[in-house]
């Protein structure tokens, strides 16, 4: 498609259990974003790739939370034993990048995936 | 690490008036400021980025902004506030240099009267 896409569009879970998060970028670009957005705050940084690679993980909050993106593609965020806590939506944002520099580029949001944890 | 103040939770704005948006900076270092726009149940959609160059930047929907450098602001400005304008507005702030993260601060809800 012409945009991010994020699938679910909307998640209810029960405390405990494993959730996984989709997100697939605009064709052709090489960075993904991985942000949480929690009500009446702005996006909180989790995590951002360059291709295939976590470039910067330094935002995932604690070791229930895991993202991949085995192709450089479609990426996966994994949170594990989810906790009431981790209500939130979650926003996926690609953009054109180049490895080891700063991007000018200016980055294309999803429309998120909004996690209820009872 | 790089941060955006936005003091004002929301900003109240009768039609057909100037609207601006305050925010304030810190990084290390040259900044990249970038503005959002977030309708209700919406992802965030650019508005306009400061890179190098001309202090005074268009964007998209008649917006415009003002890097001041040594005031580190970043303010969003309209002219002639449309209802549609309502939403929330987002400013975001990158290092020129080093990490790619885009740090973002809390927004403003821009109410505009008819």
């Amino acid at each position: 498609g012409a945009g991010v896409s994020q699938t679910p569009s909307n998640k209810v879970t029960e405390k405990g259990k494993y959730v996984e998060l989709r997100c697939d970028p605009i064709s052709g670009h090489t960075a993904l974003y991985w942000y949480r957005q929690s009500l009446g705050q702005g996006p909180e940084f989790l995590i951002y790739f360059q291709g295939t690679g976590a470039a910067d993980d330094s935002g995932l909050p604690n070791d229930r939370f895991f993202a991949v993106r085995p192709e450089g593609s479609v990426s996966t965020l994994k949170i594990q034993r989810t906790e009431r806590g981790d209500s939130a939506v979650y926003l996926c944002a690609s953009s054109l990048t180049s490895s080891g520099t700063a991007s000018t580029g200016e980055l294309f949001f999803g429309e998120g995936s909004r996690l209820t944890v009872l | 690490a790089q941060s955006v103040a936005q003091p004002e939770d929301q900003v109240n704005v009768a039609e057909g008036n100037p609207l601006t948006v305050k925010c304030t900076y810190s990084v290390s270092g040259n900044p990249y400021l970038f503005w959002y726009v977030q309708y209700p149940n919406r992802g965030l959609q650019f508005l306009l980025k400061y890179i190098t160059g001309d202090n005074l930047v268009k964007g998209s929907y008649g917006f415009e902004a003002e890097f001041n450098k040594s005031q580190t602001s970043f303010h969003l400005k309209k002219p002639s506030a449309l209802v549609s304008d309502s939403a929330l507005y987002f400013c975001a702030v990158r290092a020129s240099y080093g990490n790619n993260r885009l740090a973002f601060g809390k927004g403003n809800q821009v109410v505009v009267i008819p």
